[in-house]
């Protein structure tokens, strides 16, 4: 059964910092890895996709790395803005027949003016 | 392209009733997935519906259950509801023959138990 981790829990960091957000998953057999940002009581707005093939993805100030070997993932988001304040939740594409996504508990991000 | 559309957007219920909410997938998309996301915690799979079809569940009784249309709409249907059962509820659509099988969240419905 795959777990997904996050790490940290929350994290608060001024403005203008570059900040990386940790994923790990135990089952290496994935289809892809999604991450995903939600605000408040909102639902989930797709940030980025990485193939099982590929290594990274990226957009605009947002670059996701993919190791499928050690099971872990990273999202590097560069020159944060308070705008960036949301929960960031990653999840594994299973390979199964069902493609269902197992996700992360998230990490909270407060970015401070 | 019309994105996925979730009703209600709120909802009450006391315990013992039975609710059904309703998604409709993206244009084109032939597959939805239901998650429930309780307080604080990532989305968990609920089940997913291929061509009229249930193609997975997750760890959830059988009181929720699920209908997809022909249009590839869906329903998610919870009877006998319990306190537990307060939580966010979100529908995702994608097209698994696409490449990147990517999924694509509705706003969810946000169902209160009491």
């Amino acid at each position: 059964k795959q777990e997904v981790t996050q790490i940290p829990a929350a994290l608060s960091v001024p403005e203008g910092e570059n900040l990386v957000l940790n994923c790990s998953f135990t089952d290496s057999a994935i289809y892809n890895l999604q991450w995903f940002r939600q605000d408040p009581g909102k639902g989930l707005t797709s940030l980025l996709l990485i193939q099982s093939s590929q290594r990274e993805q990226t957009s605009g100030r947002l670059n996701a790395s993919l190791d499928k070997s050690s099971g872990r993932s990273t999202l590097y988001i560069a020159a944060s803005q308070p705008g960036d304040s949301a929960t960031y939740l990653c999840a594994a594409l299973d390979s199964g027949s069902a493609r269902q996504l197992t996700f992360g508990s998230g990490t909270q991000l407060t970015v401070l003016p | 392209e019309t994105g996925v559309t979730q009703s209600p957007t709120h909802l009450i219920k006391t315990r013992g009733q039975q609710v059904t909410l309703r998604c409709s997938s993206q244009s084109g998309h032939n597959t939805v997935s239901w998650y429930q996301q309780a307080l604080g915690q990532g989305p968990q799979f609920i089940f997913q519906y291929y061509r009229e079809e249930e193609n997975g569940r997750g760890n959830f009784p059988p009181r929720f259950s699920g209908l997809q249309f022909p249009n590839y709409s869906s329903e998610l249907n919870v009877n006998a509801l319990e306190l537990d059962d307060s939580a966010l509820y979100l529908c995702a659509s994608s097209l698994p023959s696409r490449l990147y099988n990517e999924q694509f969240f509705g706003p969810g419905t946000r169902l209160t138990v009491l």
